[in-house]
C-alpha cells in the first residue's frame, strides 16, 4: 500500500521569497517520488523525480526536492518565487514496481504575491 | 517524453447520455492510464489501459461505467456511460514511455472537462 500526504492545502508567498511545499509519503517498497504541476486551466506537468538516484533532485523552473527516507518526507523547494508559479502542486508516489501506479496527493494550491 | 493530445476538450452533457474521449499519443507507449479529477480534488486512478486486454480497474470504478479501449500501443479510449451530474470531472489520459521501467513516470494529457446537467 502507498500514500501520500501533503502538510498544506494552501501557501502563499511573495514574489522573491522562497517556497516550500511539504509532503510525507508512505509505502510498502522503495518508492519512486514525483511532483507535478496543475497550472489553472491546463494538464500536468512532472517539475522533477526521484528514483533512488541521488537524494537531492533538481527539476525544471528552480524547483528542487530532497529525499529523506527516516523522516519519509519529500518536501519541493525554490530560493525564490515567481509570479508564474502560481498553481497546484502535486506531490506523486509510485511503489517502485513495474505495474506503474501512481498515488497522488491532495495537492498544495501555491499563491504567488507582488 | 510523450505528447498526449485528448479529445473533446471539454463537453456539456445531458444526464443518461454517454460521452468517450479519446486519447492519442505520438508515440509507441508501453502503458497508457485513466484519471478522474473531481472538481477541487486531487486525482484517482480509473484503471489501466492494456493493450490487446481487457482494462484493470480500481476499486470503486467498472467496466459497465467506463469502459475502455485500447487498440494499439498509441491510441485509448474511455467511455463514461449513463452519465449523471456526479460524473462532472475533469477526465485525463496519461503514458507511461517504454524506457521508463521501474520508475513509473508518467505524462499527462490536457484532460477533457466533462459537465452533466
Amino acid at each position: 500500500a502507498q500514500s501520500v500526504t501533503q502538510l498544506d492545502s494552501h501557501v502563499s508567498v511573495s514574489e522573491g521569497t522562497p517556497v516550500l511545499l511539504r509532503c510525507n509519503y508512505s509505502s510498502s517498497y522503495s518508492p519512486s517520488l514525483f511532483w507535478y504541476v496543475q497550472h489553472p486551466n491546463k494538464g500536468l506537468q512532472l517539475l522533477l523525480k526521484y528514483t533512488s538516484a541521488a537524494t537531492l533532485v533538481k527539476g525544471i523552473n528552480g524547483f528542487e526536492a530532497e529525499f529523506k527516507k527516516s523522516e519519509t518526507s519529500f518536501h519541493l523547494t525554490k530560493p525564490s518565487a515567481h509570479m508564474s508559479d502560481a498553481a497546484e502542486y502535486f506531490c506523486v508516489v509510485s511503489g517502485g514496481t513495474s505495474y506503474g501506479k501512481l498515488t497522488f496527493g491532495q495537492g498544495t494550491i501555491l499563491t504567488v504575491h507582488p | 517524453s510523450a505528447v498526449i493530445s485528448q479529445k473533446p476538450s471539454r463537453d456539456i452533457c445531458q444526464r443518461g447520455t454517454s460521452l468517450t474521449i479519446q486519447c492519442q499519443v505520438d508515440s509507441q507507449v508501453t502503458m497508457m492510464f485513466w484519471y478522474r479529477q473531481q472538481p477541487g480534488q486531487s486525482l484517482t486512478l480509473i484503471a489501466t489501459a492494456n493493450q490487446g486486454s481487457e482494462a484493470t480497474y480500481e476499486s470503486g470504478f467498472v467496466i459497465d461505467k467506463f469502459p475502455i479501449s485500447r487498440p494499439n500501443l498509441t491510441f485509448s479510449t474511455l467511455t463514461v456511460s449513463n452519465m449523471s451530474p456526479e460524473d462532472s470531472s475533469i477526465y485525463l489520459c496519461s503514458a507511461g514511455t517504454s524506457g521508463s521501467g521501474l520508475y513509473n513516470e508518467q505524462f499527462f494529457g490536457p484532460g477533457t472537462r466533462l459537465t452533466v446537467l
